[in-house]
């Protein structure tokens, strides 16, 4: 129930193309859903985050949607750039408990 | 000024050794914590400080014992080390205790047990 399921687990796009991910949970608790950004050799930063009374967020070309009734929420990249190409974690929390995250999206952007 | 910095960056010691690592955060927040990423980017939590005090110990081995000296600071010990420790260890900090607060990470250390 604790756990967030992340797909796919690579995504290759063409430069200017969307860029989707997707997550799902179990545990209808969770109260705040970030998605973190990973560049190689750097620690994971925050990207965006939602929370369940909104069903969609946008910051720049970042946008989420979030489904509360099919416990789901993706990442939608749009005119995804090769400066995009990194490892993206969804993850949720309940209150002030600890951060669950996601297996994590290696997206390519290729020129 | 680096917001979360983790000391050393990489690390290469041999199975049975003892090693530390170091984590400093000047970013005032109240929350620590060290995360471990396998091979596959999988993150999981090992600990978590609020305030120099212990709040989650997520079933890892005796072998790892962090400790806290002042809420600025969170070090990881690791005793006898094993082939499968090897992996990249990353501390954060977060303002106060839950994740909707936002997680600062350090940029890892990568250990490697030969």
């Amino acid at each position: 129930q604790q756990q967030v399921k992340q797909s796919p687990q690579s995504l290759i796009v063409q430069k200017g193309g969307i860029s989707i991910i997707n997550c799902a949970y179990e545990n209808t608790a969770f109260d705040y859903f970030p998605w973190y950004q990973q560049f190689p050799g750097k620690g994971p930063a925050l990207l965006i985050a939602i929370r369940p009374d909104v069903s969609e967020k946008k910051e720049g070309r970042f946008t989420i949607s979030f489904n509360k009734s099919a416990k789901q929420f993706s990442l939608h990249i749009m005119d995804s750039q090769p400066g995009d190409s990194a490892t993206y974690f969804c993850a949720a929390s309940i209150g002030p408990d600890k951060l669950i995250f996601g297996t994590g999206t290696r997206l390519q952007v290729f020129p | 000024d680096t917001a979360v910095s983790q000391t050393p960056k990489y690390l290469v010691t041999q199975m049975g050794n003892d090693k530390s690592i170091k984590c400093e955060q000047n970013l005032g927040h109240d929350t620590m914590y060290w995360y471990k990423q396998d091979s596959k980017k999988f993150l999981k939590i090992m600990f978590s400080y609020n305030n120099k005090e212990l709040i989650i110990n997520e079933t890892v081995p005796n072998r790892f014992s962090p400790k806290s000296p002042d809420k600025a600071h969170l070090n990881l010990h690791i005793n006898s080390l094993e082939l499968g420790d090897s992996a990249v260890y990353f501390c954060a900090s977060s303002p106060r205790q839950g994740g909707s607060y936002g997680y600062t990470f350090g940029s890892g250390t990568r250990l490697t047990v030969v």
